[in-house]
């Protein structure tokens, strides 16, 4: 079975501090993680991939298998980074994605 | 090109009612994803959509449907709507190139109200 989990549902941190939001996975094949984000009255949308292995926004995410984890991490904050964030597993054929249960951010002046 | 349209975008109905949802994709992609985004569970998978054909299917009951058309739009049905069914029902798209996932572009959603 196939499982994401994000312990944090809400990260409060101040503008230029680091922000990590941490993404467990459970999936015994070879999975493909993402994390998307859905800032205020816009749509879910993909921030990044791990096979891209690229910095988005200047936030970045490492798959470790040995952990099954692909935390987010971003060192330094902004206000506009505030929003929901949500780890995503995609472990079948097709576009099925199971999706973690989701971290609201939010960047304090 | 246009994002993934949605309607309509709010629903109220009752309990033992049925509803149709619509999803039109972004023109050429031709995977169409249904998700139920609730307060409690998150956001669950429901089906896949690929060339008029379920090729993925989540764990919920038989009440759930679904269909793509020729032009890979897509309908969700749910019949006999219980008060659990009131949900943010989102649809994605997607080009579905072969290799790997493909991103995944979400549309606005339908706010199911069962009352």
């Amino acid at each position: 079975a196939q499982r994401v989990t994000q312990p944090e549902k809400l990260l409060s941190v101040f503008k230029g501090a680091p922000v990590e939001l941490k993404c467990n996975y459970s999936y015994s094949g070879s999975p493909e993680l993402f994390w998307y984000v859905q800032y205020s009255r816009q749509r879910l949308q993909l921030l990044l991939r791990h096979i891209s292995r690229e910095s988005i926004k200047g936030f970045t995410a490492d798959l470790n298998k040995g952990e099954t984890s692909f935390h987010l991490k971003k060192p330094f904050a902004q206000e506009e980074d505030s929003a929901m964030y949500y780890c995503a597993l995609g472990a079948a054929a097709g576009n099925k994605l199971t999706f973690g249960g989701g971290t609201r951010v939010l960047v304090k002046p | 090109k246009a994002g993934v349209t949605q309607t309509p975008r709010y629903l109220i109905k009752t309990r033992g009612q049925q509803v149709t949802l619509s999803c039109s994709p972004i023109s050429g992609h031709r995977s169409v994803s249904w998700y139920q985004q609730t307060p409690g569970q998150g956001l669950q998978f429901l089906f896949e959509y690929f060339s008029e054909t379920q090729r993925n299917k989540g764990n919920f009951p038989g009440r759930f449907s679904g269909r793509q058309f020729s032009n890979s739009r897509s309908e969700m049905n749910v019949s006999t709507l219980e008060l659990g069914d009131s949900a943010l029902y989102l649809c994605a798209s997607s080009p579905d190139l072969r290799g790997s996932y493909n991103e995944q572009f979400f549309g606005p959603g339908t706010r199911l109200t069962v009352l």
